[in-house]
């Protein structure tokens, strides 16, 4: 079964720098769902879409943005890089059959900030 | 402030022994509590849920109890295998205003299996 994919699965950048992480949901999920993990953390919610329209907001640093486009994938943008960045930034999709639906998260973008 | 409160943090248990990790939360709005399973360098992955108009659901080795008046939740996981050594997170789901549901982890249990 199709899986949410995530690239580039590794990304090191220098502090200021400018990084774009992609996720490509589920087929026919309609929902995205960005979560930061530093190491040993639980994920923390980031900002979520639902029909390419922003649903929810979480910790989101305002140097970071993000969109879904029309074919659902959706990108995070993050900008001034910071040495706190470095993570692992999980994407997860979910459709909308009913409440609970299940999140399936994608492998992962572990960004290094140097 | 920890929305889901999860204990221990970390937690060994002998092949064929039963592990157990519990979780706690305060909002009442949180309507479905999952458990993921992590290993390292890998995605979240749900391992099981429950309602909590439902005070025990079973699937295979995995169960999970909910005591809804106490607003804690548990996960069992009998005769434990070296092969479920990974990160447990109990987590809440939360209807937020925007529509979407944004799921609220614990901090998370490092369960080893030892041989």
């Amino acid at each position: 079964a199709a899986g949410v994919i995530q690239s580039p699965r590794h990304l090191i950048k220098e502090k200021r720098e400018t990084a774009t992480l992609k996720c490509y949901p589920i087929p026919r999920h309609d929902t995205v769902y960005w979560y930061q993990q530093g190491p040993g953390q639980d994920p923390q919610f980031l900002i979520s879409f639902y029909e390419k329209m922003q649903s929810d907001k979480g910790s989101i640093p305002d140097r970071f943005s993000a969109q879904q486009f029309s074919d659902y994938h959706s990108e995070l943008n993050m900008s001034s890089l910071e040495l706190g960045d470095s993570a692992l930034y999980f994407c997860a999709s979910s459709g909308t059959s009913g409440r609970g639906d299940e999140q399936f998260f994608g492998p992962g973008t572990r960004l290094t900030v140097l | 402030q920890q929305q889901v409160k999860q204990s221990p943090q970390s937690l060994i248990v002998q092949k064929g022994g039963i592990s157990i990790i519990n979780c706690a939360y305060e909002n009442t709005a949180f309507d479905y509590f999952p458990w993921y399973q992590q290993f390292p360098g890998k995605g979240p992955a749900l391992l099981i849920a429950i309602r909590p108009d439902v005070s025990e659901k079973k699937e295979g080795r995995f169960t999970i109890s909910f005591n809804k008046s106490a607003k804690q939740f548990s996960l069992h996981i009998m005769d434990s295998q070296p092969g479920d050594s990974a990160t447990y997170f109990c987590a809440a789901i939360l209807l937020t205003q925007g529509g979407s549901e944004k799921l609220v982890f614990g901090k998370g249990t490092k369960l080893t299996v030892n041989p």
